[in-house]
């Protein structure tokens, strides 16, 4: 059973500190998003990746937020420094044919 | 721009009877149209889709859903709930990018309540 899993799934951290999430895509899967999903925004799109490569990032907030894929089977999406206004959770999803699978998320809180 | 509302923010079903969840989209191509359903603290699971073809289609856990173009509307059924259906519920129109059909856009979510 292919599943997309993410590392931490929780993340409790101080403001200013670097954090970084893990994805690991389905095998096979050439497209990567990256999602956060919040109460008063909902399901917003971060940044996604076709084979490796960055389509768009123009959900992320430039000044902290990067995102990469250093090799097929590993996406990752790191916050520095990380504010308080960053707390939510981190959803990172991958597909091949306009379907999209996505993993349990990495809930961050940051105090 | 391309927009998905879903107008019932919070249903309420009793155990076996019948549910509706609605979905309208705004898109000016051909959409496709998604539904997935999130339960609480995990990840968002597909229940179907449309892509082309027949407009009623059947999803998992006993799910189906109806394209209406006329309407701009794709909206979920079920015949009979369990309660482990209940959920939040989304519905999403996929876009067309110079690279393919790729990204979503999501509807902000109804959350389903089963009473015994």
């Amino acid at each position: 059973d292919a599943r997309v899993t993410q590392t931490p799934r929780h993340k409790v951290t101080e403001m200013g500190q670097e954090v970084t999430m893990r994805c690991q895509p389905i095998l096979g899967h050439n497209t990567v998003f990256w999602y956060r999903q919040t109460m008063m925004q909902g399901l917003e799109l971060l940044a996604y990746f076709r084979n490796r490569a960055p389509l768009d990032d123009s959900g992320m907030p430039k000044d902290r937020f990067s995102a990469e894929m250093p090799d097929a089977t590993l996406a990752t999406l790191k916050i520095q420094p990380s504010e308080p206004r960053d707390s939510a959770v981190y959803f990172c999803a991958s597909g091949a044919t306009g379907e999209q699978y996505f993993g349990p998320g990495t809930r961050l809180t940051v105090t | 721009a391309q927009s998905v509302t879903q107008p019932d923010i919070h249903i309420t079903v009793s155990e076996g009877a019948s549910l509706e969840l609605r979905c309208n989209y705004s898109y000016g191509a051909t959409p496709y149209l998604f539904w997935y359903v999130q339960s609480p603290g995990q990840g968002l699971q597909l229940l179907l889709k449309y892509f082309s073809g027949d407009t009623l289609v059947q999803g998992i856990k006993g799910f189906e859903a109806e394209f209406k173009r006329s309407q701009s509307s794709f909206n979920l059924r079920k015949p009979s709930v369990h309660w482990s259906d209940a959920a939040e519920y989304f519905c999403a129109v996929g876009i067309t990018t110079n690279f393919g059909n790729e990204k979503l856009t999501f509807g902000t979510g109804t959350r389903l309540t089963i009473i015994p």
